[in-house]
Formats: structure tokens, C-alpha cells, sequence
């Protein structure tokens, strides 16, 4: 399976932006690369997902390498709602879309 | 759309004793996830189904654990005999297609005395 690297913790102030990266050197050409986050005491919830293009929605914004082997997810604004772990995964057309979670990247939003 | 229901939230049960979390994935959707997570561990995969189907149970811990879906409503995984080690929360996660989004259930916290 196709692994991926994200930094262990991450810091940010409040109303900054907050750019997390996320490493998928082994990433096959139909792996969709989805970001989902943690809050405290609740189940991951989905935040952005995407295989090529850039995309952006209402939560985040998430950049795509142009070999797709690293991403990065973008919070334009961190509010202290968003600290939580943010986990990096890849999502594959294969093995009927077996999708493993690393450790992903501890968020911390300062005010 | 209730989203993923799991039940039951929270479970306290003493060491040998079966336990059984089950879970009701989002109408529609053909996967479905069991995840357990720990501190010392993080989120591990545990088995996913695809249309009913086990695909992969190498996340299994050992044979005390086991989980089925009888249908494409319902699923459930079962601990016999359950050991404190097994305390965790447990996620149950749905989703319509090998790459659409996973959305997952509020969780059942298990506790093993």
C-alpha cells in the first residue's frame, strides 16, 4: 500500500494560514489523495480530497504537486476550531479502496 | 441524512466477557470500515467490506475479534473473549465508492476491567 509522511505537530496563530504537508512519494497514478481531520473526543470527519488539480471548498484549499508525490493542505484563516490532528491518506481504485491512516499532523492554533 | 450510526457510545465490560459493537452504515453506500484507535496505536484499520464482502481483515488483531455484515444495512464487529488490551474507541466508516469520501461514525468507547 501506498504510504504517507506528514510532520508529527504543527503550530499556527490564530487568523494565519496554515500550510500542512503531506509526502506520498509512492502515490500510483489512480490514488486520490484525501485529507480528513480530528477533533478532540470525535470521529475523523472529512475535509478535501483530490487527484490531480488543485481544488478548493468551504473548509480548505489543497495543493497538488505536479508529479503528485507531496501535497499540501491549506487553511486560509486558522480559527482555534481547527486545531485537531489532520491525517494525509490515499484512496485507491484498487483492493476495493483499502484506506489506511497514518499518525498524521497535530494542529495547534495559538490565539 | 443520519449519517453513520454506532452503538452502543460508550461500553464497560470485564475481562472474558463477549462484546458487540454494532454499526449502520449511510444508506447507499457499498464500503464499510472498522477502525480502532489508541493512543499507543493511533487509527488502525481493522477489516473493511465491500458490497457485504469482508476484502481485507489483515487488521484483525487475533481470532478473539470478528465482524460481519449480513446485509448492507448493518454490520458488527465482535470481542470473545474481550481482554483489557482491547480498550479503545472503535470507528465504523461508510462510503459510497473506492475513492469518495469516508464518513465516519461518533464511535464506541470500550473499556475492559
Amino acid at each position: 500500500d501506498a504510504k504517507t509522511t506528514q510532520p508529527n505537530s504543527m503550530e499556527s496563530n490564530e487568523e494565519e494560514p496554515v500550510h500542512l504537508p503531506c509526502n506520498h512519494s509512492t502515490i500510483s497514478g489512480t490514488d486520490y489523495i484525501h485529507w480528513y481531520r480530528q477533533l478532540p473526543s470525535q470521529g475523523p470527519e472529512y475535509v478535501i480530497h483530490g487527484l490531480t488539480s488543485n481544488v478548493n471548498n468551504r473548509m480548505a484549499s489543497l495543493a497538488i504537486a505536479e508529479d503528485r508525490k507531496s501535497s499540501t493542505l491549506i487553511l486560509h484563516r486558522a480559527t482555534l476550531r481547527d486545531a485537531a490532528v489532520y491525517y494525509c491518506i490515499l484512496c485507491t481504485n484498487t483492493n476495493a479502496g483499502k484506506s489506511t491512516f497514518g499518525d498524521g499532523t497535530t494542529l495547534t492554533v495559538k490565539p | 441524512d443520519a449519517g453513520v450510526i454506532q452503538s452502543p457510545r460508550h461500553e464497560v465490560t470485564e475481562m472474558g466477557q463477549e462484546v458487540t459493537l454494532r454499526c449502520k452504515p449511510i444508506s447507499g453506500h457499498n464500503s464499510l470500515f472498522w477502525y480502532r484507535q489508541t493512543m499507543m496505536r493511533g487509527l488502525e484499520l481493522l477489516i473493511y467490506f465491500n458490497n457485504n464482502v469482508p476484502i481485507d481483515d489483515s487488521g484483525m488483531p487475533e481470532d478473539r475479534f470478528s465482524a460481519k455484515m449480513p446485509n448492507a444495512s448493518f454490520s458488527t464487529l465482535k470481542i470473545q473473549p474481550s481482554e483489557p488490551r482491547d480498550s479503545a474507541v472503535y470507528f465504523c466508516a461508510s462510503r459510497a465508492d473506492r475513492v469518495e469520501k469516508l464518513f465516519f461514525g461518533s464511535g464506541t468507547q470500550l473499556s475492559v476491567l
